[in-house]
């Protein structure tokens, strides 16, 4: 159980395109859901905490605007990279935590490598 | 704000031997958990194991355990018999006492173990 998936796993675009990044709780609700970024070679920082009907809210400098979260149920939370740039190619990593009854854990997907040419 | 530290960018084992990773923290809560986490080159992160501050005890996961130190702020990570499949990145995180709480990170081990 705790399944979290990610979709597209990986994913190439244009410099100025939009990119969408889905984050699915499989076999559970999640109120909560958080968007990482990690780099190469360095640490997990978190970019956002998506909750459920209500909205995101972002950690110091990080862009609004550019990073579109969309939290519209409780197992589906959307990461929209808007107007893409080369610097935003990273791996974008999503977690959720159980709404009830499945204690304290978080639960991470996959991850999303998205690279901007 | 809370800060996890992991001083060891790189460590290497022999199979089948003991190895321990460092990592401290900063926090003035006293209602707080503490997890290792591991990344294999897959890139998934998976829970290793778990400290409530307020337990006392050491929590042991087979192979795994740790030695959390409150006064000190120190929660090392003891890997014992390592295999090869331990190779990974292994990232120490902290979250304050409610489940809602982000996860603070520190800067990850890369662990290398030779055959």
């Amino acid at each position: 159980g705790a399944v979290v998936s990610q979709h597209p796993s990986w994913v190439i675009c244009k410099s100025g395109t939009s990119v969408k990044i889905e984050c699915r709780s499989l076999d559970f609700q999640a109120t909560t859901m958080f968007w990482y970024r990690q780099f190469p070679k360095q640490s997990l920082m978190l970019m956002a905490t998506s909750n459920e009907g209500s909205k995101a809210t972002y950690e110091q400098g990080v862009e609004k605007d550019k990073f579109l979260i969309n939290h519209a149920s409780l197992t589906l939370s959307t990461l929209t990279v808007t107007s893409a740039h080369p610097e935003d190619s990273s791996f974008y990593i999503c977690s959720a935590r159980v709404a009830s009854g499945g204690g304290n854990e978080q639960f991470f997907g996959p991850g999303t490598r998205l690279t901007v040419l | 704000a809370q800060t996890v530290t992991q001083s060891q960018p790189e460590m290497s084992v022999q199979e089948a031997e003991t190895v321990t990773l460092s990592c401290t923290y900063d926090t003035s809560e006293s209602d707080y958990y503490l997890f290792w986490y591991k990344q294999p080159p897959s890139r998934q992160m998976i829970l290793v194991i778990r400290q409530e501050a307020y337990k006392q005890q050491n929590a042991t996961e087979n192979r795994f355990s740790v030695n959390f130190q409150k006064a000190a702020k120190s929660f090392s990570l003891k890997i014992s018999d390592s295999q090869l499949g331990d190779a990974a990145m292994y990232f120490c995180a902290y979250r304050r006492g409610s489940a809602g709480n982000m996860l603070t990170f520190g800067g990850g081990t890369r662990l290398m173990v030779k055959p």
